[in-house]
Order: C-alpha cells, then structure tokens, then sequence
C-alpha cells in the first residue's frame, strides 16, 4: 500500500522567511496530493492541493510542487506570518481524494 | 449547522465500556471518513463509507465499527473500550466526481480510555 513521509517534523522561521516542507510517496499511482493545515484544538483543514497532471500550483503566499518521477512534492509558504503557525499534513491518494494516506505532520513556527 | 458536527467534544470512557462518537454533516457529501489522529503517526483511516448504505474498512479497523443508514449521519462505534484506542477522533466527508476532491474534517474528539 501506499506509504507518505514528511520531512521536517518541526520547522522554526523567522516571520516573513519562507518554509518548506517535503513529502515523498511510495505509490506510483497516485494521483492527487493535498496539504491540510491543523490549528490547535481544531480539524485539518484543506489548503491547497494539486493533482498529477499538473507540476506546480500557487496560491497566494503558498504553493506547491509536484515531481511524479521523484514521487515527492512540497509545500512551500512564502512570507510567513505567526498565523501560518499549524501542523501541516500532506497527503496522497491512487483514486482522487478517495482514501487518502497522510503524512506524520510538520509543526511550523513563525517567531516573531 | 454547516459543515461537520461531531459528538462529544471530549469524553473519559472506563475500558470495557460501549461508546458511539457521533458525526452529522450537512452538506450532502457522499462519502464520510473516520479518522484517529495520534502523536507521531498522523491520521490514520478507520473506516469509510463512499455513499449511504455502504462502508469499508481502513487502516486501523479493528474494534470499531460504523453504519450509513443515510447521508448526513456516519456513526461510529467502540464496542468494548480499550486504553489502546485513547486517541483524538476525525470525521470526514467529500463529493465524489465534482472535481473537488479535498476532504472536509469536524473538529475532532478526544476520548481517552482508563
């Protein structure tokens, strides 16, 4: 079955420097990749997400990037604000959005 | 209400003990997820159900169980508590086939088993 790791576990920036966050999958018919964000006390909640027909997607401040031969993408958040301070999960799926397999999760921090 | 609900937000449950943690939508999703998220191994899938009438089992079936009896409502049942099974506890829903395919969560609840 499919297999996700994450890479870091936790992160510390500096407010407006940017983070990245990886995640590498085992199966290689995966087909879509979503990030959740957790705040504290709260359910995940969806992010961005990009499928395997497409290598990058942006919104606003994040984004993410996707190479199907490497089986990884990544999250990267661009000025960083002490909101952004969350768990991150990231996620992939063989049957679009159908049984997702997550990630451990990255603990951000945004120090002021 | 829009969204997810789940029941109870939190509840210290004696091992042995029978427990059903309650999720109700209102979107009209047709599949919902449950979810145990635990420190260090993420979120993992219990069961499913991809529409009303139907479910399957996830990665960590065992000593859960569930029922669709219709769309909004997706129970999910301990039927004799163990410490083991201490954990915090996501429901989920989705639309299949509308090009949305990100999952919708409640806001969890935290069970601990004693």
């Amino acid at each position: 079955g499919e297999n996700v790791e994450q890479h870091p576990s936790t992160l510390s920036v500096q407010e407006g420097d940017s983070a990245v966050i990886k995640c590498t999958y085992s199966d290689s018919a995966s087909n879509y990749f979503p990030w959740y964000k957790q705040e504290l006390g709260k359910g995940p909640q969806l992010i961005i997400d990009i499928r395997s027909n497409v290598g990058e997607k942006k919104d606003q401040r994040i984004a993410v990037t996707l190479n199907k031969t490497a089986k990884h993408f990544s999250l990267h958040i661009t000025e960083t604000q002490p909101e952004d301070s969350a768990v991150y999960f990231c996620a992939a799926s063989s049957n679009y959005g159908q049984n997702f397999v997550f990630g451990p999760g990255t603990r951000l921090s945004v120090l002021p | 209400i829009a969204g997810i609900t789940q029941a109870p937000t939190s509840q210290i449950l004696a091992a042995g003990r029978r427990m059903t943690l309650r999720c109700t939508q209102d979107m009209r999703h047709n599949a919902m997820y449950w979810y145990r998220q635990d420190l260090g191994l993420g979120l993992r899938l219990i069961h499913y159900s991809n529409t009303a009438g139907t479910t399957g089992k996830g990665e960590v079936p065992d000593g859960y169980s569930v029922s669709r009896a219709n769309t909004d409502d997706f129970p999910l049942t301990l039927a004799s508590a163990v410490p083991s099974q201490t954990s915090v506890y996501f429901c989920a829903s989705r639309i299949e086939g509308q090009g949305n395919y990100g999952y919708t969560f409640g806001s969890g609840t935290r069970l601990t088993v004693v």
